[in-house]
């Protein structure tokens, strides 16, 4: 059964400390997203991966950087958390760039 | 930014029945779309999707319709089911994916 594995379900941090969400799939996928998903918005996109070492910009990247080092494994780094980052990540990847995303369970982050 | 709306944001229904879950899209070039499901603490789950060259497609229960010359999308769900109670969002894509804020369906036993 295909897989993307988000290794932080629920994590809670201060206000300035530097956040972490990995992410990785086992599906030999080219391309790798960020998104997060806030109520009344629907899932917005950070980043996104289409190759190793490969980045480019969402919707919304201010704040937030990634990594792409190996192909099977996507971060997103959050350099200094704040209150307004408060909110549901999703990672997700797909073979083609148009194709079906594949997502993972999901990181609910809380900024206090 | 693309706009890519649900009608109602709630919706209930009595087990057995059918839904119908609708969405509006604002790119009549985007060519490709996915319905999700994502129940209470877990991530979007692919449901079926249609590309712009088709304006039916059925899977198992689940029968999503395109009308391009009002750019909507449905999702029919046959004899509803508790299992079935989850938030939809379609998803539309074109160079990327837009996606929509959701229709949380509930089912009545």
């Amino acid at each position: 059964d295909v897989k993307v594995t988000q290794s932080s379900r629920y994590l809670v941090k201060r206000t300035g400390e530097k956040v972490f969400l990995e992410c990785v799939q086992d599906m030999d996928h080219e391309n790798m997203f960020w998104y997060r998903q806030d109520p009344g918005l629907g899932l917005r996109l950070i980043y996104f991966s289409y190759d190793v070492k490969m980045k480019e910009k969402g919707d919304i990247p201010e704040g937030y950087s990634v990594s792409r080092e190996k192909k099977e494994r996507f971060s997103l780094i959050l350099e200094s958390a704040s209150t307004n980052q408060t909110s549901m990540y999703l990672c997700a990847s797909s073979f083609d760039y148009t194709g079906e995303l594949f997502f993972g369970e999901g990181s609910r982050l809380t900024v206090l | 930014g693309e706009s890519v709306g649900l009608h109602l944001p709630t919706l209930s229904v009595q087990e057995g029945d059918n839904s119908i879950i609708n969405c509006a899209y604002s790119n009549s070039a985007s060519d490709y779309f996915i319905w999700y499901k994502q129940e209470s603490g877990k991530g979007p789950q692919f449901i079926i999707d249609i590309r712009s060259n088709m304006d039916k497609r059925q899977g198992q229960r689940v029968t999503v319709l395109l009308n391009k010359t009002v750019k909507h999308l449905s999702l029919q769900i046959a004899a509803t089911q508790p299992g079935d109670s989850a938030v939809y969002f379609c998803a539309e894509n074109i160079n990327q994916f837009y996606f929509g804020t959701g229709t949380s369906l509930t089912v009545i036993p």
